[in-house]
């Protein structure tokens, strides 16, 4: 099945500064890859997804890329503030499945005053 | 209502007890996924609904788990003789579209999901 990395496990910057967090994937035939924000307790919130037909996708200060020949993907975060702090999970989805997610292991993103 | 429902927000059980955990989707969504979020771990999946058909019950890690969907729109996610090790947060999403049709690959929409503990 699909098994998707997420890195960095934790990662801190300065409000204003911009955040990158990488992901790979090891199915060739996913071809969704939505990214989720949840804050402590809270559910999961779709902030940006983009389809294996698009490379790159923005929305405001949030934009993801998509590499499908090295099966990787990003998630851009610019002028960073302190309510983008939360933890952030990247996910695939494989046709001819249900179309479950399978989500990476979560970032832990601190925006610092 | 505008999102995924779920009920109870928390559960404690003693280990051996039986539970069961709802899930009301955005009203006219076909896809109903259940998952579970162990702390500090990304959502792993568990089953899926398409309408009232469970069409993927391959995460279910035993046969305690059973879920249902019979009228193909509140869930209901059942765990038998509750052991410590499903202490998790038990999250439900929705989505649009069913796994093959024109509207595949739309947006799960998550519940707040239910904090599940087992003394």
């Amino acid at each position: 099945g699909e098994n998707v990395e997420q890195h960095p496990s934790t990662l801190s910057v300065q409000e204003g500064d911009s955040a990158v967090i990488k992901c790979t994937y090891s199915d060739s035939a996913s071809n969704y890859f939505p990214w989720y924000k949840q804050e402590l307790g809270k559910r999961p919130q779709l902030i940006i997804d983009i389809r294996s037909n698009v490379g790159e996708k923005k929305d405001q200060r949030i934009a993801v890329t998509l590499n499908k020949t090295a099966k990787h993907f990003s998630l851009h975060i610019t002028e960073t503030q302190p309510e983008d702090s939360a933890v952030y999970f990247c996910a695939a989805s494989t046709p001819g499945s249900a179309r479950q997610l399978t989500f990476g292991s979560g970032t832990q993103l601190t925006v610092l005053p | 209502g505008a999102g995924v429902s779920q009920s109870p927000r928390y559960k404690v059980a003693k280990r051996g007890q039986d539970v069961a955990l709802r899930c009301d989707p955005i009203s006219g969504h076909v896809s109903l996924f259940w998952y579970q979020q162990a702390l500090g771990q990304g959502p792993e999946f568990l089953t899926y609904f398409q309408n009232e058909a469970q069409l993927d019950k391959s995460g279910l890690p035993s046969d305690r788990f059973f879920a249902e969907r019979p009228e193909g729109s509140v869930s209901t996610l059942k765990i038998q003789r509750t052991q410590q090790e499903d202490s998790a947060v038990y999250l439900c999403a929705s989505s649009l579209g069913g796994h093959r049709d024109s509207y595949s690959n739309q947006p799960q929409h998550f519940g707040d999901g239910t904090r599940l503990s087992i003394l």
